[in-house]
């Protein structure tokens, strides 16, 4: 079992959507979360960043971490097709070297 | 303005040939990391460096190397022993200590011809 589960899509919605973005994680030690987006050809950014349990709101973009669950989600609403890219959630935890360990990234399409 | 800057975009290898990408960074950023990026598959990390002049390798080192010579450059080189190197190469770095996000450069796309 990988370290971190994401499934890789793809996602269509149509514009205006709330969409739902998720990963499961198994390695309890984890306390930091974040979501990158990915555009085709480029490197990933960072969307949103949180730190143990609980809600960040960024504008459209929600991240949600449930540690109990070891589930994190990322919802944006009002979807636009600029949000159409590839998402990847990211996790590291306390102590050691603090790396940085991927999800494989959910391709998003959201058309008009 | 700062940020991770790889060179080049597009880069072409021919077969049993080494070729080296450039990853600068002016972060001030201890760490850094090289990513491979294969379709379906996610990043997986080649080798990383938290300080000068040290390494380690990550879950895909075979055929690939790399230098920590200066805080801010972070080179690889594919070797010849890397039988299937084409991919999107990443370079990444952190600050190297808690709650720090990563920052990516904008990847080399290596071609074998």
């Amino acid at each position: 079992q990988k370290e971190v589960e994401q499934d890789p899509g793809p996602l269509s919605v149509p514009e205006g959507a709330i969409v739902s973005l998720n990963c499961t994680y198994s390695n309890s030690a984890f306390q930091y979360f974040m979501w990158y987006r990915q555009y085709s050809r480029k490197g990933p950014e960072l969307l949103m960043y949180t730190y143990s349990s609980g809600n960040k709101e960024d504008g459209r973009f929600t991240a949600q971490v449930d540690k109990s669950s070891k589930y994190i989600s990322l919802f944006i609403r009002d979807s636009q097709p600029s949000d159409s890219a590839t998402y990847l959630c990211a996790m590291s935890k306390t102590g050691g070297s603090y790396i940085p360990t991927f999800g494989r990234g959910t391709s998003l399409i959201v058309h008009p | 303005d700062g940020g991770i800057t790889q060179s080049p975009k597009y880069l072409f290898r021919k077969e049993g040939q080494n070729v080296t990408l450039s990853c600068e960074q002016n972060l001030n950023h201890d760490a850094m990391y090289w990513y491979r990026q294969d379709p379906g598959q996610g990043l997986r990390l080649i080798y990383y460096s938290q300080i000068v002049n040290d390494f380690q390798k990550g879950d895909i080192a075979e055929g690939y190397s790399v230098s920590r010579e200066k805080k801010e450059s972070f080179p690889l080189t594919v070797t010849s022993a890397q039988k299937n190197p084409t991919a999107f190469y990443l370079c990444a770095s952190t600050s190297g200590q808690a709650n720090t996000e990563a920052f990516f450069g904008q990847g080399t796309r290596l071609t074998v011809v």
